[in-house]
């Protein structure tokens, strides 16, 4: 099956650097790429997604690269905020099922 | 966007009662939908593909006699834990797709989780 492997597994960062978060995957059939914001007791929240046939999708301070060659792909936040602070998980799909990473915790210094 | 509804968000139960989460899909047909277990600061961790008008899918090792999926409509799916015990007690959410799931395009919605504490 899909083995996604994700990395860092906490990451602190100063208000207003970016924030960075690598995930690789293992089957190359895979071409759906979800990242997933997850605070506190709360289900996971898509924060952006991206498909096999696109390199880079941004949306505001988002933005997600995918290299399909490599079979990887990375999550950039830029000009972190407090409440960028939560557990972001990347996914990896071939089919109809995720495959999740082990999670990143982001912490925002004020 | 596609909005993806669970309840209860809490429920305590006594050991060996059962229990039912509710996991619905607000504005869209889900086709298929998801459950997943999640232990305190570990990931997903992917039970059971629930499928409109037919028997679930299980993922290896999850028990199915008990955790019982009925998918009975397109926008409803319920999780049954049966004779739960303190061990079950976990964070449980579901997700759902339209259609038939990201590979054909459709993004993949979750729910707000439910918590289980069995006593």
């Amino acid at each position: 099956g899909e083995n996604v492997e994700q990395h860092p597994s906490t990451l602190s960062v100063q208000e207003g650097d970016s924030a960075v978060i690598k995930c690789t995957y293992s089957d190359s059939a895979s071409n759906y790429f979800p990242w997933y914001k997850q605070e506190l007791g709360k289900g996971p929240q898509l924060i952006i997604d991206i498909r096999s046939n696109v390199g880079e999708k941004k949306d505001q301070r988002i933005a997600v690269t995918l290299n399909k060659t490599a079979k990887h792909f990375s999550l950039h936040i830029t000009e972190t905020q407090p409440e960028d602070s939560a557990v972001y998980f990347c996914a990896a799909s071939k089919g109809y099922k995720l495959s999740f990473g082990a999670g990143t915790t982001v912490t925002v210094r004020a | 966007g596609a909005v993806v509804s669970q309840h209860p968000s809490r429920v305590i139960c006594k050991s060996g009662t059962s229990v039912k989460i509710e996991c619905r899909s607000l504005d869209f047909q889900a086709t298929t939908m998801f459950w997943y277990r999640q232990f305190p600061k570990q990931s997903l961790m992917l039970m059971a593909t629930s499928n409109e008008g037919s028997k679930a899918t299980y993922e290896q090792g999850v028990e199915k006699d008990k955790f019982l999926i009925n998918h009975a409509s397109l926008t409803l799916s319920t999780l049954t834990v049966t004779s739960a015990h303190p061990e079950d007690s976990s964070f449980y959410i579901c997700s759902a797709s339209e259609g038939a799931g990201a590979h054909s395009g459709n993004t993949i919605y979750f729910g707000e989780g439910s918590w289980l504490t069995v006593v």
